[in-house]
């Protein structure tokens, strides 16, 4: 039982245009929404979170929009760069429990 | 940010061999911890979480006698793979919460462990 899903499994897009990524969740207990980056043979980096009682969170070139009827949030590269190259995993967690990971979406931004 | 970090960062076993791998928490203290399994191209599961002074707590499907958790201290946990197979081969990884008010967690680099 898949919680959290990331459908694509990877997205190109090129230099200075917008990075769009999405996540779907299935388990309405989750609260806390998390995006993580992560290059081969690293830990995952955090990037920007939400809460559940928000719709918007912004930090610089990162925004992350959270839809809870739809189950869905999304996060917003804008502009993308060649260093935002990565994978990117969507997490979800109640209370401060492990993380639910997604598949992740590998992002390549073509210069 | 907080920092983790991870030891070793990458190891090969023979097969039936232990394994030790340590996480600790460099500028913080962690009553608990995560450890995660990655497996190529694949999502994190999370394994088990590390309890301080306490037993760890493992998911469905993780043999706890296999990966055996001791969180000695407020700053270390540990995950020793005993008798590895080569099935055990995977990357390694564990994370800490960070401050009380915080739902982030800081990972470390992780543990490349390869079983020949």
């Amino acid at each position: 039982d898949q919680q959290v899903k990331q459908n694509s499994p990877s997205l190109s897009v090129q230099e200075g245009r917008i990075s769009i990524l999405n996540c779907d969740y299935t388990n309405s207990m989750f609260d806390y929404f998390l995006w993580y980056k992560k290059y081969p043979a690293e830990g995952p980096t955090f990037l920007i979170s939400i809460s559940s009682i928000k719709d918007k969170n912004e930090d610089g070139r990162f925004t992350v929009f959270l839809n809870k009827s739809a189950k869905h949030l999304s996060l917003h590269i804008v502009p993308s760069q060649p260093g935002d190259s990565a994978v990117y995993f969507c997490a979800a967690t109640t209370g401060r429990r492990a993380l639910t990971f997604g598949s992740g979406t590998r992002l390549q931004v073509q210069p | 940010g907080a920092v983790v970090s991870q030891h070793p960062s990458r190891v090969i076993c023979k097969s039936g061999t232990s394994v030790k791998i340590e996480c600790r928490s460099l500028d913080f203290q962690a009553t608990t911890m995560f450890w995660y399994r990655q497996f190529p191209k694949q999502s994190l599961m999370l394994m088990a979480t590390s309890n301080e002074g306490s037993k760890a707590t493992y998911e469905q499907g993780v043999e706890k006698d296999k990966f055996l958790i001791n969180h000695a201290s407020l700053t270390l946990s540990t995950l020793t793979v005993t008798s590895a197979h080569p099935e055990d081969s995977s990357f390694y990884i564990c994370s800490a919460p960070g401050q009380a008010s915080s739902y982030e967690q800081y990972f470390g680099p992780g543990t490349r462990l390869t079983v020949t």
